[in-house]
């Protein structure tokens, strides 16, 4: 069985410091690590993804994440955050070989608060 | 390009009450799926499916139906509303390729 936690449920930060969000998952298969981002009353929207190759990802909007295999961890930063950052940040995982049907397990979520 | 299009954006039902929540994806994608979301426990998925007419549980299928007649629409059915059904619902869909899922705006559903 897999499983995702997020460390921790809310991090307040101000504005243009660097943020890190922390993701750790438990798997006995090969995953696929996603991190998606939630602005409030909104669906969820993909951020970034790994999927295999290069394990440092990075989003077309400041973010990046890292993929330690050894370590079980997936952590999301960003060098300098924005007031617009300000959402619930979920990371996910789904099994990289066999998953029918997509299915995908998330962790608790990350309230990121950025103030001015 | 709508998406993963969910309808209602909101609804409120009385205990026992049964109601649908729909969900279409324009994109022809193969997999589709929902979740519900709680506040402390992110997502948990309830019922998926590989394709037209195959559907099969997530981690919380009691008290939900689906059942999947086209590749677009994957219709959520809650046959006799319980307030610990008080959530919001996303649909999602993907592919086998892409690995990537595309969200719903979601359905805030309250059981009074």
């Amino acid at each position: 069985a897999q499983s995702v936690t997020q460390l921790d449920s809310q991090v307040p930060v101000f504005e243009e410091a660097p943020v890190e969000l922390r993701c750790n998952y438990s798997s006995s298969v090969s995953v696929y690590l996603f991190w998606y981002v939630q602005y409030p009353n909104q669906g969820l929207q993909l951020l970034l993804k790994y999927l295999s190759g290069s394990t440092l990802v990075e989003s077309i909007n400041g973010f990046e994440a890292e993929f330690n295999k050894s370590q079980t961890s997936f952590h999301l930063r960003k060098p300098s955050v924005h007031i617009s950052d300000t959402a619930e940040y979920f990371c996910a995982v789904s099994d990289a070989l066999y998953n029918q049907g997509g299915k995908l397990i998330f962790g608790q979520g990350t309230e990121l608060s950025v103030k001015p | 390009n709508a998406g993963v299009t969910q309808t209602p954006k909101f609804q409120v039902l009385k205990t026992g009450q049964s109601m649908t929540l729909q969900c279409a994806q324009d994109m022809n994608h193969e997999y589709m799926s929902w979740y519900r979301q709680d506040p402390g426990m992110g997502l948990r998925l309830i019922h998926y499916s590989v394709g037209a007419g195959i559907t099969d549980q997530g981690e919380v299928p009691n008290g939900y139906n689906v059942s999947r007649s086209t590749t677009e629409d994957f219709p959520l059915r809650l046959l006799s509303a319980a307030p610990s059904q008080t959530s919001v619902y996303f649909c999602a869909s993907s592919t086998p390729k892409s690995a990537e899922a595309f969200f719903g705006q979601g359905t805030r559903l309250t059981v009074v």
